[in-house]
């Protein structure tokens, strides 16, 4: 079993829903999670960063961690075309800053 | 502001040639720097990483070392290629200490290997 887990997609939404990304993990010790997004033939943007559990909102971007289930959300609301692209969440239990990544979940969001 | 530079952005190299990328950082000091490895549908590899200058902790054995001659030049190398290193190199920073801090990523380097 990976340690984080991410459903690979594509999601396909159309222009102006609600999106829900998610990943699971199963190291109780991480604490500290973000989430990327990267376009294609670029390296991933920092999108969200959030230590421990509860929300975090920034602009149309929410993130959630729920840390009792080992579930991480990402929110994206009124999504545009501009955020099709490949979302991947990282996590870490606070050791030598090294990341645990998921694989990627791509989106497409369409006119 | 801080930014990485990563280069080339694409390379095309025969089976055992030497290998030389590089990444460097400005804006901050003594950042710990990162070299990763992406495969299609297997998320991200971390190859190395480096608190800094000359300390070097390699993740996976493999064909490839790390050097950081300088604090803010972090270089990936290799005597000799192999078909298998093929795929897109990334180098990332973050601020050094103990807090963990988020990565920030170079726009990486497609290394094909013919």
């Amino acid at each position: 079993q990976k340690e984080v887990e991410q459903d690979p997609g594509p999601l396909s939404v159309p222009e102006g829903a609600i999106v829900s990304l998610n990943c699971t993990y199963s190291n109780s010790a991480f604490q500290y999670f973000m989430w990327y997004r990267q376009y294609s033939r670029k390296g991933p943007e920092l999108l969200m960063y959030t230590y421990s559990s509860g929300n975090k909102e920034d602009g149309r971007f929410t993130a959630q961690v729920d840390k009792s289930s080992k579930y991480i959300s990402l929110f994206i609301r009124d999504s545009q075309p501009s955020d099709s692209a490949t979302y991947l969440c990282a996590m870490s239990d606070g050791t030598a800053s090294k990341l645990t990544f998921g694989t990627g979940t791509r989106l497409q969001v369409t006119l | 502001s801080q930014t990485i530079h990563q280069w080339p952005a694409t390379l095309v190299q025969p089976v055992g040639s030497p290998l030389s990328l590089e990444c460097t950082v400005e804006g901050t000091s003594n950042p710990n720097l990162y070299w990763y490895r992406q495969a299609a549908g297997r998320g991200l590899q971390l190859l190395f990483y480096s608190v800094g200058i000359g300390q070097i902790s390699s993740e996976v054995p493999q064909n490839l070392s790390a050097s950081r001659p300088q604090d803010r030049q972090f270089i990936l190398s290799s005597k000799k290629l192999l078909l298998s290193d093929s795929g897109f190199y990334l180098c990332a920073w973050s601020v050094g200490g103990s807090v963990v801090q988020p990565q920030h990523f170079g726009d990486g380097t497609r290394l094909s290997i013919l």
